[in-house]
């Protein structure tokens, strides 16, 4: 079974919008950590925005937060105000297990197209 | 500017050769990680090290190879290369602290396998 399901291969959203890209997990692990990478033309691995599996609020950071539903093991990442930089691919991963020691396993991404 | 480099950044190479991809890690981190991005598979892990041994092997083929050295860089060897092969190569480096612990990834080597 898939671990990290994107479901949206290509997204458009204009200028100045907010968009929500959709994530959803599984795992019977209690402790585990959601994280979103950004991968823009180039092909570098941008680190944007953790949520851990207790953590009682959602992430936030600058224009991207989290909408992390635990019951529904959802983690949707929000992108608000759009710019025509955040053009690129992202992809949701997961870390299981309550240390930092398991590596990643990442989602198939979402391709965001940011028009003017 | 992630702290962890790779290179090449870019390889081109023909069938049934052997190549060799390095990464050195950001200072102080511990853990390296190795993924392989193809269009078909996606970001797929291939192994783990941690100061200086396996810790964790993923999808990772019999005819690929790694190892993480004293000084912490680390080297993924490729043989018997075949035109699948090809793909972005990725090296990422963590502290392991806990669980709110990102990984920071290299630029990548591009392979190339004509």
């Amino acid at each position: 079974a898939q671990k990290i399901t994107q479901t949206q291969p290509g997204m458009f959203v204009q200028e100045k919008e907010a968009v929500t890209l959709d994530c959803t997990y599984d795992t019977s692990d209690p402790s585990y950590g959601l994280f979103w990478y950004k991968q823009p033309s180039s092909g570098e691995m941008i680190f944007l925005i953790y949520q851990g599996s207790y953590d009682q609020q959602n992430a936030t950071e600058g224009r991207y937060s989290l909408n992390f539903q635990k019951a529904r093991k959802s983690a949707n990442l929000v992108i608000s105000a759009s710019q025509l930089g955040d053009s690129a691919m992202y992809f949701c991963a997961m870390r299981e297990g309550d240390t930092g020691r398991r590596a990643l396993t990442f989602g198939s991404g979402t391709r965001l197209q940011v028009q003017p | 500017d992630s702290g962890v480099t790779q290179t090449p950044k870019h390889l081109i190479t023909a069938t049934g050769q052997r190549v060799t991809l390095r990464c050195s890690p950001r200072s102080g981190d511990l853990s390296v990680y190795w993924y392989q991005q193809s269009l078909d598979q996606g970001l797929q892990f291939l192994i783990q090290y941690y100061n200086g041994e396996e810790r964790a092997k993923g999808n990772i083929l019999e005819r690929f190879s790694a190892q993480q050295f004293p000084d912490l860089h680390s080297e993924l060897n490729l043989s018997s290369l075949e035109l699948g092969d090809s793909a972005l190569y990725f090296c990422a480096s963590s502290v392991v602290r806990d669980l709110h612990t990102e990984a920071f990834f290299g630029q990548g080597t591009r392979l190339t396998v004509v």
